[in-house]
């Protein structure tokens, strides 16, 4: 079955420093969400990807689909202690209607 | 947006038993869908709640274990049959509307503890 990997597992950054997250789906994805999940919270969607290639920001946050639609990327610039959270990519594939969620990765952010 | 009530919000049950787990949404739904996900993992899906059929399971559930009802598009419930300790974990409802937007609402989660 369709598989959605995410790299880094764990990152722990100083405040200001950068983060990325790298997400990739064993198959072509017709869309790519990304969600934020706080500690103790439930998961809230941050953004949509359709189109390959395609690029969006949201502030410091800069979401990227790749060329043939199996992976995506989330890059903060200059992390803040809001920023905390496990971030969760997610994909739908084959026209269906299913989500699949990816393995996530733990934002730390220290003073 | 949609707004999601999801009840109750922990819960610890002894083995053996079945707990039920209700999702209400404040405007009419296409999809509801129910996930589970276990301390520091991800989330899998147990299956999609139909409105007036039986529910469609992903490998490695079955309705036996979690029967699923959705008698109308605002509300579903998931029942957790016959626990053990495995069966203990975070249940989260989610919603989707095909016909306008395609990002998932969740609700707020239930943590079940079972011993």
């Amino acid at each position: 079955g369709q598989q959605v990997m995410q790299i880094p597992q764990y990152q722990h950054v100083q405040e200001g420093e950068d983060f990325t997250t790298y997400c990739n789906s064993s198959t072509t994805l017709s869309n790519i969400q990304w969600y934020k999940q706080r500690p103790g919270g439930h998961p809230v969607f941050l953004i949509q990807l359709v189109k390959s290639g395609e690029v969006k920001k949201q502030k410091r946050l800069t979401f990227q689909f790749g060329e043939a639609k199996k992976n995506s990327s989330l890059h903060i610039t200059a992390t803040q202690t809001t920023d905390v959270g496990t971030y969760f990519c997610a994909g739908k594939a084959g026209g269906g209607n299913k989500l699949t969620f990816g393995t996530g990765t733990q934002l730390k952010v220290e003073l | 947006s949609a707004v999601i009530s999801q009840k109750p919000s922990r819960d610890i049950c002894q083995r053996g038993t079945s707990l039920t787990i209700q999702c209400q949404v404040d405007s009419q739904v296409t999809m509801m869908f129910w996930y589970r996900q276990q301390p520091g993992q991800s989330l899998t899906l147990i299956a999609t709640a139909n409105q007036g059929s039986e529910a469609t399971y992903e490998s490695g559930f079955v309705i036996d274990k979690f029967p699923i009802s959705r008698p109308n598009l605002t509300f579903s419930t998931l029942t957790v049959s016959n626990m053990s300790p495995e069966d203990s974990s975070i249940y989260l409802c989610s919603v989707e509307n095909l016909d306008r937007v395609t990002e998932a609402f969740f609700g707020q989660g239930t943590r079940l503890t079972v011993v």
